[in-house]
């Protein structure tokens, strides 16, 4: 069963770093998603991409935040310059046409230290 | 506002007894709601979504409007149901989700 994978699975970055996480979608969808989960608080929503442009944004997602599709297959989020606040898990996630809800990947923690 | 409530952060039944996690929402529309799963160490998967109105793992959930709830029920919890429940809302056609809490179920055995 084809399947979401994020790399990597755990990253550690010094606070103003940059960091990159990589997501690589279910090949035939369409529509690509990042969501994060602060320790002990709910998934929320980051970002939606469609069409190679954001269709929907959250608050959270301000201009520290980027994501890109550089090829057919790639999905990455950009953190400009981490904040210790964005230490959090990172899930990727992917949906196909006719919306059946989406797929999400394993998910990328990131501590900023 | 947009927002999903599971109250119970964690659910404690023994084997074989009725499970029911609950959901409210609200949404000023026709939202589409889910259930997905998260087992430990495992990504979350899809387990439920109203408008199929399958039955998966022994799982259901019915949508009520009324109530604006959307409740995951079990006739009989296997040890195997363990896990971290989260209900989902999507009401915007980007496919944005937005999830409850979660709630923790644990089955003794």
């Amino acid at each position: 069963e084809p399947e979401v994978t994020q790399t990597p699975s755990h990253q550690v970055t010094q606070m103003g770093q940059e960091v990159i996480l990589r997501c690589v979608p279910i090949s035939n969808h369409l529509y690509f998603y990042w969501y994060r989960q602060i320790l002990g608080q709910k998934v929320e929503f980051l970002v939606s991409f469609y069409n190679n442009e954001i269709s929907e944004k959250s608050e959270i997602f301000d201009d520290q935040f980027s994501v890109e599709r550089p090829d057919g297959s790639n999905f990455t989020l950009k953190i400009r310059s981490t904040k210790l606040e964005d230490s959090a898990m990172y899930f990727c996630a992917s949906s196909g046409q006719g919306w059946k809800g989406a797929f999400f990947g394993q998910g990328t923690r990131l501590t900023v230290v | 506002a947009q927002r999903v409530t599971q109250p119970e952060k964690l659910l404690s039944v023994f084997k074989g007894a009725p499970v029911e996690l609950k959901c409210n929402y609200s949404y000023s529309g026709s939202p589409e709601l889910f259930w997905y799963v998260q087992y430990s160490r495992q990504r979350l998967q899809l387990l439920l979504r109203h408008i199929s109105r399958e039955s998966i793992k022994g799982f259901t959930a019915d949508l009520n409007k009324g109530e604006t709830s959307f409740h995951l029920k079990k006739p009989f919890a296997q040890e195997e149901d363990s896990a971290m429940y989260y209900c989902a809302l999507s009401g915007s056609n980007t496919g944005k989700l937005i999830f409850g809490q979660g709630t923790t179920l644990q089955v003794k055995p």
